[in-house]
């Protein structure tokens, strides 16, 4: 089983500064990788996916993430925050070949006016 | 769209109820999740499915079961709801297994008192 840190709960950012929120799994076996967004009582929405090729992932809203395979890392970055972006945020990971999803303990992300 | 939906968004049962959480997606997928969402804890699986009548269990089965007689439809009951059950419950289903994404419903905030 996977094990997945996020290592910040909370991250307060000014408006139109840029974000990274910081996301490491465990195991070095080869592995799907996904940020998810989840606004006030609502489900998780995609914002982006890693499966294969360029390590450089682009998502909706302006958010990228950045796959390392010898780190075990896939931070997420925006370069510039809007307020709407307030929301919490979720890394997960699922090994080839498996059924399960691991999944950080979330993010909360508040953009300051 | 894929679409998952929720039976309830609002719940509210008194202690040593019985619950049933129902769960449907439109878009034939083969395997559907129910986790439990809190505050610093992140999602928690509870059980998944990968075919009708199929179940395995997750992280947090206990005190929880499920049924999945149609393919479409993945429900949670608590056999007794205690107040530890307090929490949000997500629903979550995927193609198969393999590279693909989980799409989620809107939750269901359940308060057992």
């Amino acid at each position: 089983a996977q094990s997945v840190t996020q290592l910040d709960s909370q991250v307060p950012v000014f408006e139109e500064a840029p974000v990274e929120l910081r996301c490491n799994y465990s195991s070095s076996v080869s592995v799907y990788l996904f940020w998810y967004v989840q606004y006030p009582n609502q489900g998780l929405q995609l914002l982006l996916k890693y499966l294969s090729g360029s390590t450089l992932v682009k998502g909706i809203n302006g958010f990228e993430a950045e796959f390392n395979k010898s780190q075990t890392s896939f931070h997420l970055r925006k370069p510039s925050v809007h307020i709407s972006d307030t929301a919490e945020y979720f890394c997960a990971v699922s090994e080839w070949g498996g059924n399960q999803f691991y999944f950080g303990t979330g993010t909360s992300l508040t953009v300051i006016p | 769209d894929v679409k998952v939906t929720q039976s309830s968004r609002y719940l509210v049962k008194r202690t040593g109820e019985k619950v049933f959480l129902e769960c449907v997606q439109d878009m034939d997928h083969e395997n559907m999740f129910w986790y439990r969402q809190d505050p610093g804890l992140g999602l928690r699986l509870i059980y998944f499915s990968y075919d009708v009548k199929m179940k395995e269990k997750g992280d947090i089965p206990e005190g929880y079961s499920v049924s999945r007689e149609k393919k479409e439809r993945f429900s949670l009951i608590l056999e007794s709801a205690s107040t530890n059950q307090t929490s949000m419950y997500l629903c979550a289903s995927t193609p198969g297994t393999g590279s693909y994404e989980q799409y989620f419903g809107p939750g269901t905030r359940l308060t057992v008192t």
